[in-house]
């Protein structure tokens, strides 16, 4: 099955400055990669994704790019604010799965200092 | 967006007791829905899959007598623990992805907190 590798697991940043969060897979045939945010006590949400047929996508301060050569992708978070200080997740569809069928990181504990 | 709604958000059950956590798409149909459980500062770890009118695909080492997954209509699938105990404690979470467009992506629910006691 699919095994996605998250790093770092922690990461501290200023308010102001952008973080940078990395994940690997190792399924060649995945195709979709989406990225969640986590609050305490809460659901994921997922706050961007991209599919295997472009190489970055953006939405204003989130950015993931991927490199199916390599076999990552990675979110970047631009201008971060103290409330972006959550868990972030990546994760992956299984093999032959349906997207809903998700391979998830270990989870980056983000925290934005004012 | 989508919304994944579940119930309850927190049980506390006493060992050896059955608790059941309902998963509702609201306004889309689910023919798949998803059951994860997330342990604390861990990851989610996928359960099993819920599918509407047949059984349930279990993922490795996750025990269907244990855990009964009823997918009954579009819109409700039910995870019952069975015969709980502490270790089950854990923040159990549902997805579902749109009947009519599931290469869209998959819409989470809020999660249910259980306590074994």
């Amino acid at each position: 099955g699919e095994n996605v590798e998250q790093h770092p697991s922690t990461l501290s940043v200023q308010e102001g400055d952008s973080a940078v969060i990395k994940c690997t897979y190792s399924d060649s045939a995945s195709n979709y990669f989406p990225w969640y945010k986590q609050e305490l006590g809460k659901g994921p949400q997922l706050i961007i994704d991209i599919r295997s047929n472009v190489g970055e996508k953006k939405d204003q301060r989130i950015a993931v790019t991927l490199n199916k050569t390599a076999k990552h992708f990675s979110l970047h978070i631009t201008e971060t604010q103290p409330e972006d200080s959550a868990v972030y997740f990546c994760a992956a569809p299984q093999r032959g799965s349906t997207l809903g069928r998700l391979y998830f990181g270990r989870g980056t504990q983000l925290t934005v200092w004012p | 967006g989508a919304v994944v709604s579940q119930h309850p958000s927190r049980v506390i059950c006493k060992s050896g007791t059955s608790v059941k956590i309902e998963c509702r798409s609201l306004d889309f149909q689910a023919t798949t829905m998803f059951w994860y459980r997330q342990f604390p500062k861990q990851s989610l770890m996928l359960m099993a899959t819920s599918n509407e009118g047949s059984k349930a695909t279990y993922e490795q080492g996750v025990e269907k007598d244990k855990f009964l997954i009823n997918h009954a209509s579009l819109t409700l699938s039910t995870l019952t623990v069975t015969s709980a105990h502490p270790e089950d404690s854990s923040f159990y979470i549902c997805s579902a992805t749109p009947s009519d467009n599931p290469q869209t992506e998959a819409f989470f629910g809020q999660g249910t907190r259980l306590t074994v006691v």
